[in-house]
Protein backbone atom coordinates (compact mmCIF):
# COMPACT_ATOMS: atom_id res chain seq x y z
CA UNK A 1 0.00 0.00 0.00
CA UNK A 2 1.07 3.46 -0.64
CA UNK A 3 2.37 5.50 1.88
CA UNK A 4 4.52 8.33 3.77
CA UNK A 5 6.38 7.56 6.76
CA UNK A 6 8.28 9.70 8.80
CA UNK A 7 10.93 9.10 11.21
CA UNK A 8 11.27 9.85 14.22
CA UNK A 9 7.55 10.26 15.13
CA UNK A 10 8.79 12.28 18.44
CA UNK A 11 12.02 13.70 18.66
CA UNK A 12 13.55 16.10 21.88
CA UNK A 13 16.54 17.79 21.21
CA UNK A 14 18.47 20.64 22.87
CA UNK A 15 19.15 23.89 21.73
CA UNK A 16 21.80 23.89 19.36
CA UNK A 17 21.89 20.59 18.24
CA UNK A 18 21.63 19.20 14.80
CA UNK A 19 18.17 17.44 14.55
CA UNK A 20 17.31 15.36 10.99
CA UNK A 21 14.08 14.70 10.37
CA UNK A 22 13.67 11.56 7.66
CA UNK A 23 10.70 10.94 5.42
CA UNK A 24 9.73 8.23 2.93
CA UNK A 25 7.12 7.64 0.74
CA UNK A 26 6.31 4.61 -1.71
CA UNK A 27 3.78 6.29 -3.88
CA UNK A 28 6.00 6.88 -6.51
CA UNK A 29 5.73 10.44 -6.79
CA UNK A 30 8.06 13.46 -7.54
CA UNK A 31 7.05 16.12 -5.26
CA UNK A 32 8.04 16.01 -1.83
CA UNK A 33 7.45 18.73 0.73
CA UNK A 34 7.97 19.59 4.37
CA UNK A 35 5.67 21.54 6.20
CA UNK A 36 5.23 22.75 9.92
CA UNK A 37 2.32 22.79 11.62
CA UNK A 38 1.61 25.46 14.41
CA UNK A 39 -1.74 26.52 16.31
CA UNK A 40 -2.74 29.58 14.35
CA UNK A 41 -0.73 29.35 11.56
CA UNK A 42 -2.06 26.42 9.92
CA UNK A 43 0.43 24.20 7.74
CA UNK A 44 2.90 26.34 6.18
CA UNK A 45 5.64 25.29 3.66
CA UNK A 46 9.35 25.06 4.44
CA UNK A 47 11.18 23.25 1.59
CA UNK A 48 10.04 21.02 -1.31
CA UNK A 49 11.52 18.79 -4.19
CA UNK A 50 10.38 17.69 -8.05
CA UNK A 51 12.62 15.03 -8.11
CA UNK A 52 15.74 13.15 -6.67
CA UNK A 53 18.37 15.31 -6.45
CA UNK A 54 16.27 18.97 -6.46
CA UNK A 55 15.28 21.22 -3.17
CA UNK A 56 13.62 24.28 -3.32
CA UNK A 57 12.80 26.97 -0.76
CA UNK A 58 9.20 27.46 0.58
CA UNK A 59 7.94 30.25 2.79
CA UNK A 60 9.60 29.87 5.79
CA UNK A 61 13.30 27.87 4.60
CA UNK A 62 15.26 30.19 7.63
CA UNK A 63 17.02 27.80 9.93
CA UNK A 64 16.20 24.87 8.06
CA UNK A 65 17.89 22.68 5.15
CA UNK A 66 16.00 19.77 3.14
CA UNK A 67 18.06 16.90 0.95
CA UNK A 68 16.52 14.09 -1.42
CA UNK A 69 18.97 11.73 -2.23
CA UNK A 70 16.18 9.21 -4.15
CA UNK A 71 13.01 9.70 -5.36
CA UNK A 72 11.88 8.19 -1.90
CA UNK A 73 13.02 9.75 0.32
CA UNK A 74 13.13 13.63 1.51
CA UNK A 75 14.65 14.49 4.91
CA UNK A 76 14.66 17.98 6.87
CA UNK A 77 17.94 18.89 8.67
CA UNK A 78 18.06 21.25 11.35
CA UNK A 79 21.85 22.34 12.02
CA UNK A 80 21.14 24.14 15.18
CA UNK A 81 18.15 23.74 16.51
CA UNK A 82 16.11 26.65 18.50
CA UNK A 83 13.18 26.56 20.82
CA UNK A 84 11.23 28.25 17.93
CA UNK A 85 11.43 25.37 15.68
CA UNK A 86 9.46 23.27 18.49
CA UNK A 87 6.32 22.03 16.62
CA UNK A 88 4.96 19.20 14.38
CA UNK A 89 6.44 18.51 11.14
CA UNK A 90 4.51 16.81 8.34
CA UNK A 91 5.88 15.59 5.32
CA UNK A 92 4.32 15.29 1.88
CA UNK A 93 4.17 13.32 -1.65
CA UNK A 94 2.60 14.28 -4.48
CA UNK A 95 1.95 14.03 -8.24
CA UNK A 96 2.40 16.33 -11.16
CA UNK A 97 -0.28 14.89 -13.03
CA UNK A 98 -3.09 15.41 -10.05
CA UNK A 99 -2.30 17.68 -7.53
CA UNK A 100 -2.93 15.68 -4.82
CA UNK A 101 -1.06 16.17 -1.49
CA UNK A 102 -0.39 12.72 0.84
CA UNK A 103 0.72 13.58 4.32
CA UNK A 104 2.92 11.33 6.23
CA UNK A 105 2.14 10.57 10.42
CA UNK A 106 4.11 13.84 11.57
CA UNK A 107 6.79 14.59 14.28
CA UNK A 108 6.64 16.08 17.40
CA UNK A 109 9.61 17.70 17.82
CA UNK A 110 10.55 19.65 21.04
CA UNK A 111 13.70 21.63 21.23
CA UNK A 112 14.51 22.74 24.73
CA UNK B 1 3.97 35.70 -0.33
CA UNK B 2 1.02 34.39 -2.00
CA UNK B 3 -1.80 34.19 0.96
CA UNK B 4 -5.05 32.22 1.07
CA UNK B 5 -7.45 33.77 3.99
CA UNK B 6 -9.54 31.18 5.88
CA UNK B 7 -12.63 32.32 7.74
CA UNK B 8 -14.03 32.12 10.97
CA UNK B 9 -10.89 30.85 12.96
CA UNK B 10 -13.62 28.47 14.27
CA UNK B 11 -17.16 27.33 14.19
CA UNK B 12 -19.96 25.39 16.37
CA UNK B 13 -22.90 24.14 14.76
CA UNK B 14 -25.48 21.83 15.55
CA UNK B 15 -25.97 18.65 14.17
CA UNK B 16 -28.04 18.44 11.17
CA UNK B 17 -27.45 22.61 10.13
CA UNK B 18 -24.64 23.81 7.47
CA UNK B 19 -21.58 24.62 8.16
CA UNK B 20 -20.10 27.44 6.18
CA UNK B 21 -16.69 27.96 5.84
CA UNK B 22 -15.13 30.83 4.14
CA UNK B 23 -11.44 31.26 1.92
CA UNK B 24 -9.93 33.60 -0.67
CA UNK B 25 -6.88 34.09 -2.67
CA UNK B 26 -4.86 36.57 -4.05
CA UNK B 27 -2.96 34.84 -6.90
CA UNK B 28 -4.48 34.79 -10.48
CA UNK B 29 -2.69 31.86 -11.56
CA UNK B 30 -4.22 29.15 -8.80
CA UNK B 31 -6.06 26.52 -10.39
CA UNK B 32 -6.14 23.71 -7.64
CA UNK B 33 -8.57 24.73 -4.74
CA UNK B 34 -8.66 21.63 -2.07
CA UNK B 35 -10.12 21.56 0.93
CA UNK B 36 -8.20 19.00 3.52
CA UNK B 37 -9.46 17.92 6.90
CA UNK B 38 -7.95 17.45 9.95
CA UNK B 39 -8.70 14.85 13.16
CA UNK B 40 -6.95 15.20 16.44
CA UNK B 41 -3.86 13.57 16.66
CA UNK B 42 -4.03 12.42 13.12
CA UNK B 43 -2.50 14.07 9.52
CA UNK B 44 -4.63 16.42 6.91
CA UNK B 45 -6.30 13.88 4.79
CA UNK B 46 -7.84 15.41 0.72
CA UNK B 47 -11.67 15.78 1.13
CA UNK B 48 -12.46 17.81 -1.66
CA UNK B 49 -11.21 20.08 -4.54
CA UNK B 50 -12.25 21.90 -7.18
CA UNK B 51 -10.47 23.43 -10.57
CA UNK B 52 -12.00 27.21 -11.92
CA UNK B 53 -14.06 25.00 -14.68
CA UNK B 54 -16.09 24.46 -12.57
CA UNK B 55 -17.74 26.97 -9.87
CA UNK B 56 -19.75 24.22 -7.91
CA UNK B 57 -18.33 20.80 -6.66
CA UNK B 58 -20.01 18.54 -4.78
CA UNK B 59 -19.03 15.10 -2.87
CA UNK B 60 -22.01 13.66 -0.62
CA UNK B 61 -22.69 16.37 2.17
CA UNK B 62 -19.71 18.44 1.04
CA UNK B 63 -19.90 21.18 -1.48
CA UNK B 64 -17.64 23.71 -2.84
CA UNK B 65 -18.69 26.97 -3.88
CA UNK B 66 -15.58 28.96 -6.69
CA UNK B 67 -16.38 32.24 -7.85
CA UNK B 68 -13.57 32.91 -10.04
CA UNK B 69 -14.36 36.86 -10.89
CA UNK B 70 -13.91 37.32 -6.08
CA UNK B 71 -10.85 34.86 -5.72
CA UNK B 72 -13.22 33.30 -2.98
CA UNK B 73 -14.53 29.32 -2.59
CA UNK B 74 -16.02 28.25 0.22
CA UNK B 75 -16.89 24.77 1.96
CA UNK B 76 -20.22 24.08 3.03
CA UNK B 77 -21.12 21.05 4.98
CA UNK B 78 -24.56 19.69 4.81
CA UNK B 79 -26.68 18.19 7.33
CA UNK B 80 -23.61 18.24 10.03
CA UNK B 81 -22.67 15.45 12.13
CA UNK B 82 -20.73 14.86 15.32
CA UNK B 83 -18.05 13.05 13.56
CA UNK B 84 -17.53 16.54 11.17
CA UNK B 85 -15.71 17.67 14.09
CA UNK B 86 -12.45 18.70 12.76
CA UNK B 87 -9.97 21.36 11.82
CA UNK B 88 -10.36 22.25 8.08
CA UNK B 89 -7.60 23.45 5.66
CA UNK B 90 -8.57 25.34 2.40
CA UNK B 91 -5.50 25.39 0.20
CA UNK B 92 -4.40 26.46 -3.31
CA UNK B 93 -1.61 25.65 -6.22
CA UNK B 94 -0.74 26.74 -9.42
CA UNK B 95 -0.47 24.60 -12.35
CA UNK B 96 1.59 20.95 -12.50
CA UNK B 97 1.55 19.77 -9.26
CA UNK B 98 3.34 22.85 -7.17
CA UNK B 99 3.06 23.55 -3.36
CA UNK B 100 0.03 24.00 -1.43
CA UNK B 101 -0.23 27.31 0.13
CA UNK B 102 -2.89 26.46 3.14
CA UNK B 103 -5.33 28.97 5.09
CA UNK B 104 -5.15 28.60 8.47
CA UNK B 105 -7.51 26.36 9.33
CA UNK B 106 -11.07 26.64 10.53
CA UNK B 107 -12.02 24.09 13.54
CA UNK B 108 -15.91 22.99 13.67
CA UNK B 109 -17.52 21.72 16.22
CA UNK B 110 -20.76 20.08 15.48
CA UNK B 111 -22.84 19.50 18.63
CA UNK B 112 -25.37 16.83 19.04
Amino acid sequence: EAAVTQSPRNKVAVTGGKVTLSCNQTNNHNNMYWYRQDTGHGLRLIHYSYGAGSTEKGDIPDGYKASRPSQENFSLILELATPSQTSVYFCASGDFREDTQYFGPGTRLLVL
Amino acid sequence: QQQVRQSPQSLTVWEGETAILNCSYEDSTFDYFPWYHQFPGESPALLIAIRPVSNKKEDGRFTIFFNKREKKFSLHIADSQPGDSATYFCAASGQGGRALIFGTGTTVSVSP
